[in-house]
């Protein structure tokens, strides 16, 4: 079954710390995984695609990783902000046109 | 940025009534679906619509559900008899080609609108 699976279920930091984000797949065959920020109360927001052939992204502060063998994704924040304070969801696809497999997200608070 | 609008951001309806939710996709895009949000849980796909006619739908997206392109911009979800189970936000979300296999293919999502069925 196509499960999307992400960890911790929520965090908190100080302002200007790092954290990381984790995120576990079983979606066959994989197209691409992308992270979305969502606000409370609003609608995703795209913040990086990547393919199994990218190990790296970037997108100004947050850094995505994938292991496409392993079938993990990492999503990195630095320098972290109070606007920072999110739910960041794993969203992955499958190479076929069916629906993206988005996991319940990781509730991030930054507070000062 | 080009965006998604919905329209309402929140209604309350009760149970059994019908409920038309509206969107605006963006302009160029061709592609155009609705997930649901229930409060805590993850997002879920109902439907995936394009030429006119539903690509895709989930197990959610039964009987009581409808979509519908009125015209030339507007992309509307409609739930025929609310239930209390119905209660969500609702992500209206459109896309230049189909899917999320293109990996060039940003899925654009509006800001959503929240339904109460009471």
């Amino acid at each position: 079954k196509n499960q999307v699976e992400q960890s911790p279920q929520s965090l908190i930091i100080l302002e200007g710390k790092n954290c990381t984000l984790q995120c576990n797949y079983t979606v066959s065959p994989f197209s691409n995984l992308r992270w979305y920020k969502q606000d409370t109360g609003r609608g995703p927001v795209s913040l990086t695609i990547m393919t199994f052939s990218e190990n790296t992204k970037s997108n100004g502060r947050y850094t995505a990783t994938l292991d496409a063998d392993t079938k993990q994704s990492s999503l990195h924040i630095t320098a972290s902000q109070l606007s920072d304070s999110a739910s960041y969801i794993c969203v992955v696809a499958n190479s076929g046109n069916t629906p993206l497999v988005f996991g319940k997200g990781t509730r991030l608070s930054v507070i000062a | 940025e080009p965006e998604v609008t919905q329209t309402p951001s929140h209604q309350v309806t009760q149970m059994g009534q019908e409920v038309i939710l509206r969107c605006v996709p963006i302009s160029n895009h061709l592609y155009f679906y609705w997930y649901r949000q229930i409060l805590g849980q993850k997002v879920e796909f109902l439907v995936s619509f394009y030429n006119n006619e539903i690509s895709e739908k989930s197990e959610i997206f039964d009987d009581q559900f409808s979509v519908e392109r009125p015209d030339g911009s507007n992309f509307t979800l409609k739930i025929r008899s609310t239930k209390l189970e119905d209660s969500a936000m609702y992500f209206c979300a459109s896309s230049e080609i189909l899917g999320g296999s293109y990996t060039g293919n940003t899925i654009y999502f509006g800001e959503g609108s929240w339904l109460t069925v009471v």
